[in-house]
């Protein structure tokens, strides 16, 4: 079975400085997808950006990029020039291939709280 | 409106007492997702659904029930709340898998005393 880690449970920034959440997960699997979550303080949870595991170009959205390392089983986000609206839970999530059973449901992690300091 | 819509947002129950959650979606999406979210453990998948009439469990289903009869709708019944229940239960939605976004509802707090 496939499993995400977060190993930081939070983290703090300064605004406009840059962070770096980290995420590991394992699997056997060869084709997978990579996303990040965030969920402030309102509960809603909100897509922060995707990648697939065969494009080894890192995804990038505006502030928000990833550092995809496919051997490592590693999907870090990177937020640049953070703003106090970037406070929020973080989780890494997985998902398998669409086929072989698996219907798409996201595998989280345990998440990480980033706080930000004005 | 548009989107993914939980009610009720909050909900305050006695153990032993039935309790439906209901997910409503106006996308006309394939596969519907009921998660939980509890303090230190991130979301865990209870239920899903790949189409009306098609349901699975998910990695926690114990004490739950789910049914589609209606592509848009996707209700989570506790048939005799347990405490172990509280939580706050997320309801979401995609059109397929992959890298398909998955839109996720407000939420629904419920409390089980």
């Amino acid at each position: 079975a496939q499993t995400v880690t977060q190993s930081q449970p939070e983290m703090s920034v300064q605004e406009a400085e840059t962070v770096t959440l980290s995420c590991t997960y394992d699997t056997s699997e060869s084709d997978y997808y990579l996303f990040w979550y965030k969920q402030p303080p309102s509960r809603q949870m909100i897509l922060v950006i995707r990648q697939e595991a065969y494009k080894q170009q890192n995804a990038t959205e505006n502030r928000f990029s990833v550092n995809f390392q496919k051997a490592a089983k590693s999907f870090s986000l990177k937020i640049s020039d953070s703003q106090l609206g970037d406070a929020a839970m973080y989780f890494c999530a997985y998902r398998s291939p669409n086929y072989g059973g698996s219907q798409g449901n996201l595998i989280f992690g345990k998440g990480t709280k980033l706080s930000v300091k004005p | 409106d548009a989107g993914i819509t939980q009610s009720p947002r909050y909900k305050i129950t006695e153990t032993g007492r039935q309790v439906t959650l209901m997910c409503h979606q106006t996308w006309s999406h394939s596969y519907m997702f009921w998660y939980r979210q509890d303090l230190g453990h991130g979301l865990r998948l209870i239920y899903y659904s790949a189409a009306a009439d098609i349901t699975d469990k998910g990695e926690v289903p114990d004490g739950y029930v789910v049914s589609r009869s209606k592509t848009e709708n996707f209700p989570l019944t506790l048939e005799s709340a347990t405490r172990s229940q509280t939580s706050v239960y997320f309801c979401a939605s995609s059109f397929g898998g992959g890298i398909d976004e998955q839109f996720f509802g407000p939420g629904t707090r419920l409390t089980v005393l």
